[in-house]
């Protein structure tokens, strides 16, 4: 089976403009997940769809960022103004259900400049 | 907020040699989890812990869910260099809304000479 795909794999943009992240999950899979990594810092949780739903979004930084996962199917993560500490790697992982093991994305590396 | 202090940061080893690094908080999980990061892809699950004092093992791969459920510790022994990569520990904990999400220690990042 086709794995978690994430779109784009590199993003370089300006500070102040607006980025939009791709991932598509696992066929299936009812979980998906959205992680970030700041550089040098731990990977933290952003939030959580249950199909179309989103479950948990208590991890997003501020309303800068707006995620949506169209009829339970792909999800997109959306940066509007960017900012300089926004860079980073941002991934995506999915599940067939909770306390079932994760499947991650490559993640699409965010840097703004 | 909840906290994983994994250690080493890094280490450099010979091939064949045997690597440790562990992971403490001082919150409590259900699960703990281990993940490999190889550079360019995202991290990949290598052992999963359900239970406190389960002790698992993945070929080479050694992990214990310690029996305080605030700590975990990973093995691998007779190193070989494609286990070069960053090593992330994780624990599965409950969000605010009743969800679940991972909790991730920093990372190790090993480095094996041949």
């Amino acid at each position: 089976e086709a794995g978690v795909t994430q779109f784009p794999s590199h993003s370089v943009i300006e500070k102040g403009q607006t980025v939009t992240l791709r991932c598509d999950p696992i066929s299936g899979h009812d979980n998906l997940y959205w992680y970030r990594r700041v550089m040098g810092k731990e990977i933290k949780f952003l939030l959580h769809f249950v199909k179309e739903s989103k479950q948990d979004e208590s991890g997003m930084p501020n309303n800068r960022f707006l995620a949506e996962r169209t009829g339970g199917t792909y999800s997109t993560l959306k940066v509007q103004p960017a900012e300089l500490e926004d860079s980073g790697v941002y991934f995506c992982a999915s599940s067939p259900g909770q306390s079932y093991g994760y499947t991650f994305g490559s993640g699409t590396r965010l840097t703004v400049v | 907020g909840q906290q994983l202090n994994q250690s080493p940061q890094s280490m450099f080893i010979q091939e064949g040699e045997d690597v440790s690094m562990n992971c403490t908080s001082s919150s409590i999980f259900n699960t703990w989890l281990w993940y490999k990061q190889e550079p360019g892809e995202g991290p990949v699950l290598l052992i999963a812990l359900y239970k406190a004092g389960e002790l698992t093992s993945n070929g080479r791969l050694t992990a214990q869910f310690g029996i305080t459920r605030k700590d975990s510790f990973l093995n691998i022994s007779a190193s070989i260099p494609s286990d070069v990569g960053i090593y992330f520990c994780a624990g599965r904990t409950l969000t605010q809304g009743g969800s679940e999400k991972l909790v991730f220690g920093k990372g190790m990042k090993l480095t094996v000479n041949p």
